[in-house]
């Protein structure tokens, strides 16, 4: 049982390219997040999906997209990267009852040029 | 907005002894309140968490108190080991917005 896991552990991007964070998790959980954390900072939410199908915007969506491709798995993408989204990443899922209780994979980081 | 913060940024402990690290939060319509623990490269970790309608629960080795009065919520941890050094955060999470809100973390650190 891997948990959350996530694609690829590090990455360093140019400003303007894109790229796609893989997240998967094994637990059958229906609800997934990604969440960005700057230094010194906690993490703050970029989307959600409470299911297969549905995705909701968090506090921070502007420049990212996400697809909910099954109910395994949950991408992040970024169109056009920007020296801002310089930041790790983490994906979490969460059983639909216990929405507060979310287990998170070990991160992406992310530095953009 | 609401926000979730923390009182002090770091905290130093002697191995052995009682941590008790803070949190102050503004939103009242939460339905819960979380701890999790975040060890250096890795993601955050859920620790225990606390219905809005408690004010005490207790699990392995770590206690959280909330005290809706003043808005104020504490995770205490007994004996202190040096694996439990990492950075803490409290987070709130309401249901009606789906969302988990992160304080901005205390840095524990467990001295020898």
């Amino acid at each position: 049982n891997a948990g959350v896991t996530q694609t690829p552990k590090f990455q360093v991007l140019k400003t303007g390219q894109s790229m796609t964070l893989q997240c998967a998790q094994d637990m059958n959980h229906n609800s997934m997040y990604w969440y960005r954390q700057d230094p010194g900072m906690g993490l703050r939410l970029i989307y959600y999906s409470a299911s297969e199908g549905t995705t909701d915007k968090g506090e921070v969506p502007n420049g990212y997209n996400v697809s909910r491709l099954n109910k395994r798995e949950f991408s992040l993408r970024l169109e056009s990267a920007a020296p801002s989204q310089t930041s790790v990443y983490f994906c979490a899922s969460s059983e639909e009852e216990t929405e507060e209780t979310q287990y998170f994979g070990p991160g992406t980081r992310l530095l953009v040029l | 907005g609401e926000s979730v913060g923390l009182h002090l940024p770091t905290l130093s402990v002697q191995e052995g002894d009682n941590s008790i690290i803070n949190c102050a939060y503004s939103n009242s319509a939460s339905d819960y309140f979380i701890w999790y623990k975040q060890e250096s490269g890795k993601g955050p970790q859920f620790i225990i968490d606390i219905r809005s309608n408690m004010d005490k629960r207790q699990g392995q080795r770590v206690t959280v108190l909330l005290n809706k009065t003043v808005k104020h919520l504490s995770l205490q941890i007994a004996a202190t080991q040096p694996g439990d050094s990492a950075v803490y955060f409290c987070a709130e999470f309401a249901g009606s917005a789906r969302q988990l809100t992160f304080g901005s973390g205390t840095q524990l650190t467990v001295l020898p």
